[in-house]
């Protein structure tokens, strides 16, 4: 299957940094790439839809100034959290869609902001 | 709108069978199956796309009720490998062909020895 490349799978930084998190198609071009949230033991929550060469789409409820996407090519999206807080402590998972509809998971990156 | 999973959770012996629902509210284009262990990102499982459809995958298999609106996962003697959550994913006709998919809560199951 096809595969999704996910960096870091680890991140701790301290309260107000930006952390910055890649997800990469390593073997499909992606025009569309997703981010997810997931809290533990709960559902994965979408929060935008990246498209290649424009802006992002947000789901209702995610501060896009808080939360921003970049998706510079059509292997390539990136998620920068800024001025990240506790509250933004979550597991970060990114996703792509290959020619035939499936879905293919990024392995998430798990943030703890101190 | 989020589906609904069901049952939330289940514990079975190996070798036992298991069903898991997933029904909407809205009018679904495709119902998405996947696993997910502890610690770990979603593994596909299978992807529905017609009304009616059913697939099957080794002893997992699916079905998909597009006028119930609703989709079934079926676990047939199930192996300790089994255990995870499981998540179904749908996408509505609206946002068809674009990958968008919301997912239900989640299901875990437990298969014990």
């Amino acid at each position: 299957g096809a595969v999704v490349s996910q960096h870091p799978s680890r991140v701790i930084c301290k309260s107000g940094t930006s952390v910055k998190i890649e997800c990469r198609s390593l073997d499909f071009q992606a025009t569309t790439m997703f981010w997810y949230r997931q809290f533990p033991k709960k559902s994965l929550m979408l929060m935008a839809t990246s498209n290649e060469g424009s802006k992002a789409t947000y789901e209702q409820g995610v501060e896009k100034d808080k939360f921003l996407i970049n998706h510079a090519s059509l292997t390539l999206s990136t998620l920068t959290v800024t001025s990240a807080h506790p509250e933004d402590s979550s597991f970060y998972i990114c996703s792509a869609r290959d020619l035939y509809e499936k879905l293919f998971f990024g392995s998430g990156t798990q943030l703890s902001v101190l | 709108q989020q589906p609904v999973q069901s049952p939330q959770a289940v514990i079975l012996r190996e070798g036992e069978d298991a069903v898991i629902n997933c029904s909407s509210s809205k009018a679904l284009y495709s119902v998405h199956w996947y696993r997910q262990k502890h610690g770990e990102a979603p593994v596909f499982l299978m992807i529905l796309l017609k009304g009616g459809e059913q697939k099957g995958h080794e002893k997992i298999s699916a079905s998909f009720n597009e006028k119930k609106q609703q989709s079934s996962l079926y676990l047939t003697a199930s192996q300790l490998s089994y255990s995870g959550t499981y998540f179904c994913g749908t996408e509505n006709p609206g946002s068809s062909n674009t990958g968008k998919l919301i997912f239900g809560q989640g299901t875990t199951l437990q298969v014990k020895p």
